[in-house]
Parts: structure tokens; sequence; C-alpha cells
């Protein structure tokens, strides 16, 4: 998984409790990105960093935050979780934005709320 | 919003032949598009990509094509394998919010049988 590791890999939750996802890369790209992946959606981008305190917003946004302190960490927030909100979780990285676009994929968290 | 559906959720292959795989996208055409594969339990694994001015693609076993007129990608794999055997996902990538996001379909199951 080139470089990418997701923290914790599994995780079981209660409804309303808050939950912090990390990932980590010693590959020095500067995009990182955290999706989540449901049966019948597919794989949906949630926030995204184009840099070291940049970052925007996704498709799916609602209920998450992100911060990104250091070009190596990005860290994923639900504040509060809810059901809808069991998941995998996909971080991935990418060198660049535009033709050479990349991405490279961590092992992914699998989150339970209960 | 960009709408991508890939032609079934499951192909059943004989192995030795060749695997097609359809991708049709809505609303604008994409700058790039570019395919994953992913095995259960992991992320995405980035396979090949192709430009909007390329008729097609190839690396190894695999063969992308990509029709802006009808909106649509084929990807093949000829000389299929066991080891083919996984979840394909196709994703294009348009610009947004200054930089360029990938949004993903929800993939084709491949099972190549012996």
């Amino acid at each position: 998984d080139a470089g990418i590791t997701q923290s914790p890999r599994h995780k079981v939750t209660e409804t309303g409790t808050p939950v912090t996802l990390r990932c980590h890369q010693t590959e020095n790209h500067r995009y990182m990105y955290w999706y989540r992946q449901d049966p019948g959606h597919g794989l949906r981008l949630i926030h995204y960093s184009y840099g070291v305190k940049d970052t925007d917003k996704g498709e799916v946004s609602d209920g998450y935050s992100v911060s990104r302190s250091k070009t190596e960490d990005f860290l994923l927030t639900l504040e509060s979780a809810t059901s809808s909100q069991t998941s995998v979780y996909f971080c991935a990285i990418s060198e660049s934005s535009g033709s050479h676009n990349e991405q490279f994929f961590g092992p992914g968290t699998r989150l339970t709320v209960l | 919003s960009q709408k991508i559906e890939q032609n079934s959720e499951a192909l059943n292959i004989q192995e030795g032949k060749t695997a097609t795989l359809t991708c049709n996208y809505t609303n604008y055409s994409p700058a790039y598009l570019q395919w994953y594969r992913q095995d259960p339990g992991r992320g995405p694994v980035f396979l090949l990509l192709i430009r909007e001015n390329e008729k097609e693609k190839r690396k190894e076993r695999l063969k992308v094509t990509f029709d802006t007129t009808l909106k649509q990608s084929l990807f093949h794999i000829t000389a299929s394998q066991p080891a083919d055997s996984a979840t394909y996902l196709c994703a294009l990538l348009y610009s947004g919010a200054g930089s360029y996001q990938l949004t993903f379909g929800k993939g084709t199951k491949l099972s190549v049988i012996p």
C-alpha cells in the first residue's frame, strides 16, 4: 500500500461519540484524500487536502471535518458519530492534481457505529 | 453532477477469454479517465489512465478505449486468468474548486472461472 497507513484499521463506537481516523504517508505527496465506500454507492469523496492547512470539501462532507498540520498526516474527525457513518474509509494520496492524478490508496478503516 | 455507470455489478467469464467491462458517463466529458482494481478488504490500485484525446491505451494484457462521442470507456483484459478476479472501478477526473477530483463508478466484480 505504497507508504500509506491508516489507523485504526477497525473501530466500533457508539452513536454520539467523536471519532478520529488517521492517515499517515511517507511519500511526501502534496494531495491527500478521504473517501468512504458503501455497498451500492462506490467510493465517494469526503474531504481532500492540497497542502498543509489547505483543505476543501468533497461530495459527502456533512458530519465530517479534517485537519492537516503536517505533510504526512491527514486526520478525519466525526464530531458526533451516527449509524449512517458506518462505512469503510479509505485515505488516498497523489503527487499532483492534474494529468498525473494517479491516486494511491491506504488499506482502509472499517468503522461501525452502533 | 457527473454520473458514472458501470455496465454490470458482476461479470463471469471463462479463463482464457477476453473480459470487457463498460463505463458510461453523463454530462460533460472528463479530461481523463482512470481504471482501478480492488481486491476484497483492500484499497483500490491504479491500473491505467487515458486522456480525452487518446482513443486507446494498452498495458500488457490490459486495453482501455475512450469514446467521447458515446461517453463511454471500455476496459479489456485479454487471456484472462483466475488471478484477474477482482472488482474494477472506473473513475473520471474533473476539475473542481481549484483542483482535480476523481468521481468513481460503483465497480464491476469480475470472476474468471478456471
